[in-house]
């Protein structure tokens, strides 16, 4: 079954102390990317990948690290988690290609992550 | 940067009522695409628009491309308590090799039975 995972589902941690939230897609897929979404804001990219090794910021990347070693996994890293960084998280990943990607985005089942 | 406004931000409706949601940007846009989250749910994909004016139908949603490319909207035909849920617009800002994707904040349908 084509699909995104992402793990942890749900994590509670305490302020400083590094995570990683693993995603990872089954289709072989070249556009990765992370969001965080917060009431009242939608969606917000963190960070995207076009491919292996090329890694882009979006709109909110203070705070986190992503790595893109291969193809299929794209994991997020919280080096110092604060509080404001408790939200939900989705990974997502579609075709791309030689050029930035139109097509469809599909999304892991989200993260939700609370600092304390 | 880019921004797409989406509005509005909750919507109301008895249940074979219509329902609109419209995302507007102040620049020129290459697609626009709609999203649907289910509540306790992740995005999925409904359509993508490319052309000016482009009229797009899914049974009884009706999404439209504004004939500048700078607005769309999502229409539900007697909505159903289904449709329960968050309609996003995303916006594929690029340049050179850059591809970074915009959401528009989301609109909130609740449907009364």
């Amino acid at each position: 079954e084509a699909q995104v995972t992402q793990n942890p589902r749900y994590l509670i941690t305490v302020t400083g102390k590094k995570l990683t939230v693993t995603c990872s897609q089954n289709m072989n897929h070249e556009y990765m990317s992370w969001y965080r979404q917060d009431p009242g804001l939608g969606l917000r990219q963190i960070y995207y990948s076009m491919n292996v090794e090329v890694t882009d910021k979006g709109d909110v990347p203070e705070g986190y690290k992503v790595s893109r070693k291969e193809k299929r996994n794209f994991p997020l890293i919280l080096e110092s988690p604060s509080p404001n960084q408790t939200s939900l998280y989705f990974c997502a990943s579609s075709l791309g290609g030689s050029r930035p990607s139109t097509d469809t985005q599909y999304f892991g089942p989200g993260t939700r992550l609370t600092v304390l | 940067g880019q921004q797409v406004m989406q509005i509005p931000q909750y919507q109301h409706v008895q249940e074979g009522e219509d329902f609109t949601t419209y995302c507007n940007s102040s620049t020129t846009l290459s697609n626009i695409q709609w999203y649907k989250q289910r509540p306790g749910g992740h995005p999925v994909f409904l359509i993508q628009l490319v052309k000016s004016g482009e009229v797009k139908k899914q049974k009884r949603l009706t999404f439209q491309f504004g004939e500048a490319k700078k607005n769309s909207s999502l229409h539900i035909t007697a909505t159903q308590t289904t449709d329960v849920g968050t309609y996003f617009c995303a916006v594929l800002h690029y340049s050179s090799n850059t591809g970074k994707l915009i959401f528009g904040q989301g609109t909130t349908l609740q449907v009364k039975p």
